[in-house]
């Protein structure tokens, strides 16, 4: 079955540190996975795609990484600030599955003043 | 600028009623998702449609039934509603396959 899995389930740091959020996927065969933030009582939010020919994809503070071979991506947060806080969902689209995602249970996070 | 509308955006069934969620995408998109979030836990995928006239089940089909007759519109119709229902429902859309899927903000559904 394919499962993706993210840790961890919550993270509290202080404003302007650097970190790293984690998804681990257990089928090798994606297209592509997605990072995506979700604030309180509202949709989806896509951030970053990565394909499954890359290796990272950068957006202002946001950079995600991809390696295939390890079954591992992470969404790392540049200088973090209090608008940052929210829910961030990881969710592959494996090979051949009209990009149907397969979602983590994503990690809430809060940065604090 | 709509994107992707979803209609109600709150509801609440008795057991056994039926409902129909719209959702509405006004970017000609070909794909189309329906998901269903219950608390703490990821999206899970009820139905989704590669185009008009195109529809297939996903991980948790039970107790739910799509139609697409438009590229716009994708309505999510629950006929006999019961408590394992209550959820938080999303719509989504993408115009090919590797491009970011799109939103709406959900529909909060409670039966009981």
């Amino acid at each position: 079955k394919q499962e993706v899995t993210q840790i961890p389930a919550a993270l509290s740091v202080p404003e302007g540190e650097n970190l790293v959020l984690n998804c681990s996927f257990t089928d090798s065969a994606i297209y592509n996975l997605q990072w995506f933030r979700q604030d309180p009582g509202k949709g989806l939010t896509s951030l970053l795609l990565i394909q499954s020919s890359q290796r990272e994809q950068t957006s202002g503070r946001l950079n995600a990484s991809l390696d295939k071979s390890s079954g591992r991506s992470t969404l790392y947060i540049a200088a973090s600030q209090p608008g940052d806080s929210a829910t961030y969902l990881c969710a592959v689209a494996y090979t051949g599955t009209a990009s149907k995602l397969t979602f983590g249970t994503g990690t809430r996070l809060q940065v604090t003043l | 600028n709509a994107g992707v509308t979803q209609t109600p955006k709150f509801r609440i069934l008795k057991i056994g009623q039926s409902m129909t969620l719209q959702c509405a995408q006004d970017m000609n998109h070909n794909y189309m998702y329906w998901y269903r979030q219950d608390p703490g836990m990821g999206l899970k995928l009820i139905y989704y449609s590669v185009g008009a006239g195109i529809t297939d089940k996903g991980e948790v089909p039970n107790g739910y039934n799509v139609s697409r007759s438009t590229t716009e519109d994708f309505p999510l119709r629950l006929e006999l509603a019961a408590p394992s229902q209550t959820s938080v429902y999303f719509c989504a859309s993408v115009e090919r396959s590797n491009q970011p899927q799109h939103f709406g903000d959900g529909t909060r559904l409670s039966i009981l």
